[in-house]
């Protein structure tokens, strides 16, 4: 079964750091690009980050840039999201997606999500 | 930025309606469009992606049509499993990724 379960959520104060974790399973890690999205409690889906199958490019929403980031262990078959330098706009229900292919931008396979809050 | 338009935020529907949901874009995509349906409580699911093509395992009664700037979602008969919050997302000019505000499909 294909499958994807994230953890390391928490609360944390604004300016504080949490790292995601997401373990797949089921299907050919590397072969795919993977993602993090987010869904703030009760409004809509954002994108926020992205890496290629084999680690080499990765990319970010412009409200995430600079400090967040997005990394994998194939060898794992493992994604990760270190975010630093958090803020209150960050609180989300964080969910990461299996790309259709290595990059093509459309998600077959989300996991449950991990909740993130960042309040003082 | 590819600017999308998604409408209507609020679908009031009856079990056995045809419903369709719209997708616009400020600019032109080709078919690079997915629909996603998410139930509350749960991770979004993808129902269709290039605009048209049904993803494996989701019921017939979902389609997809539309290119350029202007896509539909329609659901032929509705089921009670079916009502739910809607997303589209466009892929042509990407990264970011980028998602419409969501329709919900309430009971009637």
């Amino acid at each position: 079964e294909v499958q994807l379960v994230e953890s390391g959520g928490g609360v944390v104060q604004p300016g504080g750091s949490l790292r995601l974790s997401c373990a797949a399973s089921g299907f050919t890690f590397d072969d795919y690009a993977m993602h993090w999205v987010r869904q703030a409690p009760g409004k809509g889906l954002e994108w926020v980050s992205l890496i290629s199958g084999d680690g080499g490019s990765t990319y970010y929403a412009d409200s995430v840039k600079g400090r967040f980031t997005i990394s994998r262990d194939n060898s794992k078959n493992s994604l990760y999201l270190q975010m630093n330098s958090l803020r209150t706009e960050d609180t989300a229900l964080y969910y990461c997606a299996k790309d259709l292919s290595d990059v093509e931008g459309a998600f077959d396979i989300w996991g449950q999500g991990t909740m993130v809050t960042v309040s003082s | 930025v590819i600017w999308m338009t998604q409408s209507p935020s609020l679908l009031s529907a009856s079990t056995g309606d045809r419903v369709t949901i719209s997708c616009r874009m400020s600019q032109g995509i080709s078919s690079y469009l997915a629909w996603y349906q998410q139930k509350p409580g749960k991770a979004p699911e993808l129902l269709i992606y290039a605009a048209s093509t049904l993803q494996s395992g989701v019921p017939s009664r979902f389609s997809g049509s539309g290119s350029g700037t202007d896509f539909t979602l329609t659901i032929s008969c509705l089921q009670s499993e079916d009502f739910a919050t809607y997303y589209c997302q466009q892929y042509y000019s990407f990264p970011p990724a980028t998602f419409g505000q969501g329709t919900k499909v309430e009971i009637k």
